[in-house]
């Protein structure tokens, strides 16, 4: 049974808005949660990450925050730009040797 | 500074062959990963060792799939026999093993089996 959830398959995005891409997960001793962006014949590249004992973490055009009660995360990226087209994974553990990813979301940002 | 490295990056073998992914690791990683992606379940972690010794292979699919680590710097994943159902990208990840330490990847074997 997947423990990370990501339910958009794909989204579309104008260059200069934002991109809100969401994660979803069952698994209540999760405490460290991770983004990765991979492009196409590539492997999946760190991003951001977030300790549960956050709520919010931002690093340049990225930020991720962190719902606990509500068992969710996201990614937002502004102003989105062409080059951040891509497929995103969220990714979590509870151990800091188990990762659970997600399926993915294939972000696409129109010039 | 080397990052994770896979070899052969693509693979097409025929049905019943056997088949061998390698993977070295980032020098002082002591954790080492194997995934699978497939469309329906996105990554999946089929392995993944600690200082060398295997820790969790619930997630390989079945016997015909076996991963080796005999020394820190290498890793290998083989199928024997293969079916075309294997074909997918499998990725090979790396991390020091600590806490809240993010998980470095290769850039994968495509494999086609025919």
């Amino acid at each position: 049974d997947q423990q990370v959830k990501q339910n958009s398959p794909s989204l579309s995005v104008q260059e200069g808005r934002i991109s809100i891409l969401n994660c979803d997960y069952t698994n209540s001793m999760f405490d460290y949660f991770l983004w990765y962006k991979k492009y196409p014949a590539e492997g999946p590249t760190f991003l951001i990450s977030i300790s549960s004992i956050k709520d919010k973490n931002e690093d340049g055009r990225f930020t991720v925050f962190l719902n606990k009660s509500a068992k969710h995360l996201s990614l937002h990226i502004v102003p989105s730009q062409p080059g951040d087209s891509a497929v995103y994974f969220c990714a979590a553990t509870d151990t800091g040797n188990q990762f659970y990813f997600g399926t993915g979301t294939s972000l696409t940002v129109i010039p | 500074d080397a990052g994770v490295i896979q070899s052969p990056r693509h693979e097409v073998t025929e049905m019943g062959q056997e088949v061998t992914l390698r993977c070295k690791p980032i020098s002082g990683h002591n954790s080492l990963f194997w995934y699978r992606q497939t469309m329906m379940r996105g990554l999946e972690l089929l392995i993944y060792f600690n200082n060398n010794v295997p820790i969790d292979d619930s997630g390989m699919p079945e016997d015909r799939f076996s991963a080796k680590m005999p020394n820190a710097s290498f890793s290998t994943l083989k199928i024997q026999p293969s079916e075309p159902r294997d074909s997918a990208v499998y990725f090979c990840a790396s991390t020091l093993g600590q806490l809240n330490q993010p998980q470095h990847f290769g850039d994968g074997t495509r494999l086609s089996i025919l």
